[in-house]
């Protein structure tokens, strides 16, 4: 079984367009994250997420919103596509606290034309 | 976070050991050294940390100089499974998992 899964893997669509990238995640872990790797293949940290807090990393336009239906899940949706939201986007869990690893899925190639 | 420096690419022979610096020079005493990596069109993926000692799992050994400004990822005997970008990174372990990436190293395991 795959530990974090994200739907879909590849994710082609219009400029102005409203999309959603789902993650689950099965590990038992109460703190979900989404980041994003651009051209250039910088990682960069977007939200954390579990249920008491949302961190949001300021840079982010508020055009992306994290929503978490339940503890194993947290879908990323982006309003307005832009040609620079094109990246992949990876979702990751973890436990919060100490001596923790984040377990990463596999990553959402989205292309904005 | 304290921030991290590391070589922009390495080579490696299979079979060899593979040893990846990092240099965090800025570290505060309560900030732990994690190595990722990320192999080609994957996500990232753990491979170690640790604090002052040095540490040692099924996958590496990770060796941390007596100051903590600088540490050394090995991987005993590479494969060309281990090319991938592995990359250093130091923060507080009570600060969740907003990880925060830098280039990392290039490894190129070459038979």
């Amino acid at each position: 079984d795959t530990a974090v899964s994200q739907t879909p893997k590849y994710l082609v669509t219009q400029m102005g367009n409203d999309k959603s990238i789902k993650c689950e995640q099965n590990l038992g872990h109460d703190t979900m994250y989404w980041y994003k790797q651009d051209s250039k293949k910088f990682l960069k940290i977007m939200f954390s997420y579990n249920n008491k807090e949302l961190i949001i990393n300021e840079t982010v336009p508020n055009r992306f919103s994290p929503k978490s239906p339940d503890k194993a899940h947290l879908n990323l949706h982006i309003n307005s596509l832009e040609l620079g939201d094109s990246a992949v986007y990876f979702c990751a869990s973890s436990l919060l606290g100490v001596n923790t690893e984040a377990f990463f899925g596999q990553g959402t190639r989205l292309t904005v034309v | 976070d304290a921030k991290t420096t590391q070589p922009t690419s390495m080579d490696c022979a299979e079979g060899r050991a593979a040893n990846l610096p990092c240099n965090h020079s800025t570290i505060s005493g309560n900030e732990y050294v994690y190595w990722y990596r990320q192999i080609h069109s994957q996500g990232p993926q753990y491979i170690i940390h640790g604090l002052k000692n040095n540490e040692t799992n099924e996958m590496a050994s990770l060796i941390i100089t007596e100051d903590r400004k600088s540490s050394t990822l090995i991987l005993p005997h590479a494969t060309l499974r281990d090319t991938a970008v592995y990359y250093c990174i130091v923060r507080l372990n009570n600060a969740g998992n907003m990880l925060t990436f830098g280039g990392g190293t290039r490894l190129m395991v070459k038979p």
